[in-house]
């Protein structure tokens, strides 16, 4: 069972903005900057878009942003396109040395 | 360009052993930490463990799931890491990835490779 929650699922309509939030505790994402965001489509390899909390990958769309706040990481999705529909998950080193997921969150564009 | 390849996915009992491989090609193998991912069927993503690179000492850390059944270890000379799981139980069914370090230390899963299917059945 993961040490992190994420909402369930999340929705938006085209367009608009979604933020995705992580909530874990003091040793693990309120830790360090060691969060990262991967998103997921069914059937292919999860890919990452955010890592050490706001900094995005080349190649990944400036649509992504991450930000944390105490022992809360988040990512918001600006101007939701068809294509942002997955599964979005958080990840976060912890003081043990390991590394835990959230349950991830099912985003549905309207 | 960074490739990674997961194979040695199988059906197993329980109980029983498996070593999936993962061949990477394009990076310094022993250059960069290289992790296990794993995914149940209809569940999330959950971390195994991982090896780090060779300039953080090489060492090796688990979830508390698999710790003391599984095994990682690396052969820099074939460019493979192993995944060695012993005393195999049905909740290590999943699709299993190989993934690497984005950048050094960013210990962030910025390369995959597709996966390797484990059942473990009876």
């Amino acid at each position: 069972q993961s040490a992190l929650t994420q909402a369930a699922s999340v929705s938006g309509s085209p367009g608009r903005s979604i933020t995705i939030s992580c909530t874990g505790a003091s040793n693990d994402v309120g830790n360090d900057n060691l969060v990262s965001w991967y998103q997921h489509h069914p059937g292919r390899a999860p890919k990452l878009i955010i890592y050490e909390v706001s900094k995005r990958p080349s190649g990944v769309s400036n649509r992504f942003s991450g930000s944390k706040s105490g022992n809360t990481a988040s990512v918001t999705i600006s101007g939701l396109q068809a294509e942002d529909e997955a599964d979005y998950y958080c990840c976060s080193f912890t003081t043990s040395g390991t590394f835990v997921f959230g349950p991830g969150t099912k985003v549905t564009v309207l | 360009e960074v490739h990674l390849v997961e194979s040695g996915g199988g059906f197993v009992q329980p109980g029983r052993s498996l070593t999936l491989s993962c061949t990477g090609s394009g990076f310094t193998f022993d250059g960069d930490t290289l992790s296990w991912v794993r995914q149940a069927p209809g569940k999330g993503l959950e971390w195994v463990g991982l090896i780090k690179s060779k300039a953080n000492g090489g060492t090796k850390d688990y979830a508390a799931s698999v710790k003391g059944r599984f095994t990682i270890s690396r052969d820099v000379s074939k460019n493979i890491a192993y995944l060695q799981m012993n005393n195999l139980q049905t909740e290590d069914t999943a699709l299993y990835y190989c993934t690497r370090d984005f950048q050094k230390d960013s210990f962030a899963w910025g390369y995959w490779g597709q996966g390797t299917p484990v059942t473990v059945s009876s």
